[in-house]
């Protein structure tokens, strides 16, 4: 139980384009969900929390204009990368939490290229 | 704000040594604490974990972590290294405020493994 799904798990997209991401809960309801990045060979850095049908919570010096997150349903959120730039590229995991304390399950990732 | 900070990016052991991953956290309040495995190109995948009672926390693949309180430590151990234990690993804590709970993520420690 307590599976994540991410779709796509890698895509290309030209500089200028938008991209979404979208994070499953496969078999629960999640009531939050997060966003993290991961560059080649660093840790995760939190991006984003979001609670379902409210907005997202930013961390600091993450652009909301530019990654919008909707968390539209208890089992799925997307991110929308707008306007990608090569910088952009990353690899992008989310989780899930089933409630507040331990139960925060990731999915497998997106590697996102901008060209 | 809590943190935790892994000594060492890298790691190499010999196959069938004993493999130490250490890991301090800043906590003002009594911590969950995580260690997660990334393998190459994949998501996070959850090793174990620290939220109250016994302090020797058993997880997956062999390995096991100590909660030290007097020490601010919850180092991650495996008596004997396998060759498929070649990977990164994150310690992690959780964060909890009014808002919500996250994860907040260490460095990470690469774990090398000689024949």
């Amino acid at each position: 139980g307590a599976v994540v799904s991410q779709h796509p798990s890698w895509v290309i997209c030209k500089s200028g384009t938008s991209v979404k991401i979208e994070c499953r809960s496969l078999d629960f309801q999640a009531t939050t969900m997060f966003w993290y990045r991961q560059f080649p060979k660093q840790s995760l850095m939190l991006m984003a929390t979001s609670n379902e049908g409210s907005k997202a919570t930013y961390e600091q010096g993450v652009e909301k204009d530019k990654f919008l997150i909707n968390h539209a349903s208890l089992t799925l959120s997307t991110l929308t990368v707008t306007s990608a730039h090569p910088e952009d590229s990353s690899f992008y995991i989310c989780s899930a939490s089933t409630r507040t304390g331990d139960g925060q399950y990731f999915g497998p990732g997106t590697r996102l290229t901008v060209t | 704000a809590q943190s935790v900070t892994q000594l060492g990016s890298h790691v190499s052991v010999s196959e069938g040594a004993l493999v130490l991953l250490r890991c301090n956290y800043s906590s003002s309040v009594p911590p969950y604490l995580f260690w997660y495995v990334q393998y190459p190109n994949q998501g996070l995948q959850l090793l174990l974990k620290y939220t109250t009672g016994a302090t020797l926390v058993k997880g997956i693949n062999g390995f096991e972590a100590e909660f030290k309180k007097s020490e601010t430590s919850f180092h991650l151990t495996k008596p004997s290294a396998h060759m498929s234990d070649a990977a990164e690993y994150f310690c992690a804590v959780l964060e909890e405020n009014s808002s919500a709970s996250k994860i907040i993520f260490g460095s990470g420690t690469r774990l090398s493994i000689r024949p």
